[in-house]
């Protein structure tokens, strides 16, 4: 069974900074392109970032670039999201996702994410 | 920026079909996956390539996608149907590569 597990979201002030962590298991982990996905809480989805199957790649949205580092140790099985500079708008439940692709660029024809974790809440607050 | 439309809502009574609409620039040329999210609960894929089905999913949703406009459509609706949709695809050129459709709220009646 395929599972992924987050942790490390708490209430942070702004400015600081906090990781997050995703351990996943159920599938050879080093195969495959991984992501991260955050939701404001009655909102919609925001991809944050995605990592490829061998950390070669990476990717951030733009309203994290700079700030977020996303990482992974395939050893673990395990994959992190750096957050430094928090903002308030930051605040959200941060989903891990696999990808069915090895890259974590979504050319044609685009690999979906097709296993999530439940979440870690982050809150962003003085 | 890419922009995915999708109506906030869809009422649908037991047993009839829902049609969940994304619309966005040539949509058809791409990509679509979607995802249920059901409350408290973590998106499932529902819908890959636009119109596959991963397993465990039922015949009961199909996709399509062309023009401008990719449907998702549950046929014979059930309780366990209502929850939020969400479309996506991947556009390099936006501000987020991975671009989200905004959410539809399927409620059962």
């Amino acid at each position: 069974e395929v599972q992924l597990v987050e942790s490390g979201g708490t209430l942070v002030q702004p400015g600081r900074s906090l990781r997050l962590s995703c351990a996943v298991s159920g599938f050879t982990f080093d195969d495959y392109a991984m992501h991260w996905v955050r939701q404001v809480p009655g909102k919609g989805l925001e991809w944050v970032s995605g990592i490829d199957w061998n950390s070669g790649g990476l990717g951030f949205a733009d309203s994290v670039k700079g700030r977020f580092t996303i990482s992974r140790d395939n050893a673990k099985n395990s994959l992190y999201l750096q957050m430094n500079s928090l903002r308030t708008e930051d605040t959200a439940l941060y989903y891990c996702a696999k990808s069915r692709a090895r890259f974590w660029t979504g050319y044609y024809p685009t690999e979906p994410f097709d296993y999530w974790g439940q979440g870690t809440l982050v809150t962003v607050s003085s | 920026s890419y922009v995915l439309t999708q109506p906030p809502s869809v009422s649908v009574a037991p047993g009839k079909t829902a049609r969940i609409t994304c619309g966005g620039n040539n949509i058809g040329s791409k990509s679509v996956q979607w995802y249920r999210q059901k409350p408290g609960q973590a998106p499932v894929l529902v819908i890959d390539y636009a119109s596959d089905r991963p397993s465990g999913i039922p015949e009961r949703i199909s996709g399509s996608n062309s023009g401008n406009t990719a449907t998702l459509t549950i046929s014979r609706v059930e309780a366990g149907d209502e929850a939020d949709y969400y479309c996506q695809v991947w556009e390099s050129s936006s501000y987020h590569p991975y671009v989200f459709g905004s959410g539809t709220k399927v409620t059962v009646l």
